[in-house]
């Protein structure tokens, strides 16, 4: 069993259409999450952080399901720009040590 | 730029080099993680360092790959005769604090590997 999985996609929505992913991790013990935004052949780039309250950040809302083991991203009023992979990051532990551990990514495609 | 520096950009080797990629952390930044991304892959955890340490090397091929981070200079991921299979992005990223911390890491522009 992979430690953390994505649904690789693509999403393939129209402009202004709400889109949510879902991102699943193996090792409760995990602390930290994130997601990241990764676009063709560039560096992953900090997009937020998940908290058990979860967050809002304008048309970014992210949530973290500590039971269900799960965190997922809902982006709203999608954008054109909003095109690009979107990476779930979770910190888990390893050896007294926490690593963060990428999913593979979902791809989204946002079409006029 | 007080972002995670990282170069060369674009790296190509012949069979059987030597492959020295260099990962200059955000100021302030303590600890350095190494990834390689292969084409269409999703990004693979290969070391995590911090000052003249070692914490984690459990996703590093046990030959020919080696990363150390000095007290003084970069972190430098060193690949020796390298082959084929070693063409890929390598992403190097920095934190503030421990994973555990809920650190976020930022990560370099990456150095892309070609081996001919």
């Amino acid at each position: 069993r992979k430690e953390v999985e994505q649904d690789p996609g693509p999403f393939n929505v129209p402009e202004g259409a709400t889109v949510a992913f879902n991102c699943t991790y193996s090792n409760s013990a995990s602390q930290s999450f994130f997601w990241y935004r990764q676009d063709c052949r560039k560096e992953p780039k900090l997009l937020m952080s998940v908290y058990s309250s979860g967050n809002e950040d304008g048309r970014f809302t992210a949530q973290l399901n500590r039971a269900s083991q799960y965190i997922s991203l809902l982006i709203r009023d999608s954008k054109l720009s909003d095109s690009a992979t979107y990476l779930c990051v979770v910190n888990m532990e390893s050896g007294g040590s926490y690593i963060p551990t990428f999913g593979r990514g979902t791809s989204l495609i946002v079409h006029p | 730029n007080a972002g995670v520096m990282q170069n060369p950009r674009h790296l190509v080797r012949r069979r059987g080099q030597e492959a020295r990629l260099r990962c200059s952390p955000m100021k302030g930044h303590s600890h350095v993680y190494w990834y390689r991304q292969l084409p269409e892959e999703g990004l693979k955890f290969m070391v995590y360092l911090q000052k003249e340490n070692i914490i984690d090397e459990s996703g590093m091929p046990k030959e020919r790959f080696s990363a150390e981070f000095p007290k003084e200079g970069p972190s430098i991921l060193r690949i020796q005769q390298v082959v084929r299979g070693d063409s890929a992005a390598y992403f190097c990223a920095s934190s503030q604090g421990t994973g555990g911390a809920g650190q976020p890491q930022h990560f370099g522009d990456g150095t892309r590997l070609s081996i001919l």
